[in-house]
């Protein structure tokens, strides 16, 4: 069962920044939001995560709104090598070892 | 090289063989986990292992079998597979609270003929 809501596809230009939405609005309160993205044929990547408040780290910035139903994930310079799909999963570290389930997320593509 | 390495990259098997999959990590994680991931499809889990102990089987069929003989190594034991088994199979591991997110492997990817 899907717990988050993603656009299909986007496309971004090389060095501009990248916003990408996430609906997630059953979340519960232990639930965290995390970020992966898969490059084709590879594994997962992680990239971020947060529980209410925005965070920052050297891939990405996470925005939660106020009342946790939606979230953006922004690349603040996008560049070709971030061509990928990227996930929204909600999952509750604290329930069955947080165990991660994957939806269909959302296939970028940067362009020169 | 993310820390969690998969063989082999790539597997042709037929239906009648047996073969293996292995994933190791050094991480220091206790958690693992095998995902399979099919054509145009999302990721699907499989198995999950916490201190050796298997905590979820997600429904997989019996020609799947794991094996976790200690935190850093886990397996996937494949016999009698049919064509719509070939997929990305794909090995993760996190520390046992799971916070601070998975790490994956390149994965297997297993053609089934």
């Amino acid at each position: 069962d899907a717990k988050t809501t993603q656009p299909p596809s986007m496309d971004c230009a090389e060095g501009r920044a990248a916003n990408l939405p996430c609906n997630h609005s059953t979340i519960s309160g232990n639930e965290y939001v995390y970020w992966y993205r898969q490059i084709h044929s590879q594994g997962p990547q992680y990239i971020i995560h947060g529980l209410k408040n925005n965070e920052t780290n050297e891939m990405a910035s996470l925005i939660i709104t106020e009342d946790r139903k939606s979230s953006t994930l922004i690349l603040p310079h996008a560049t070709l090598r971030d061509t990928a799909v990227y996930y929204c999963i909600v999952s509750d570290p604290t329930d069955s070892w947080g165990k991660l389930q994957f939806g269909a997320g959302t296939q970028v593509v940067v362009t020169p | 090289e993310t820390g969690v390495t998969q063989t082999p990259r790539h597997l042709v098997m037929g239906m009648t063989n047996k073969k293996s999959l292995k994933c190791e990590q050094h991480l220091g994680h206790n958690a693992m986990y095998w995902y399979k991931q099919s054509a145009k499809k999302p990721l699907e889990l499989m198995f999950v292992y916490n201190f050796k102990e298997q905590t979820e089987n997600n429904s997989v069929p019996s020609r799947f079998s794991p094996e976790c003989p200690n935190s850093s190594h886990l397996f996937l034991h494949l016999h009698t597979l049919q064509p719509e088994d070939s997929a990305l199979y794909l090995c993760a591991s996190s520390r046992t609270t799971g916070m601070g997110g998975y790490t994956f492997g390149s994965g297997t990817r297993l053609t089934v003929v």
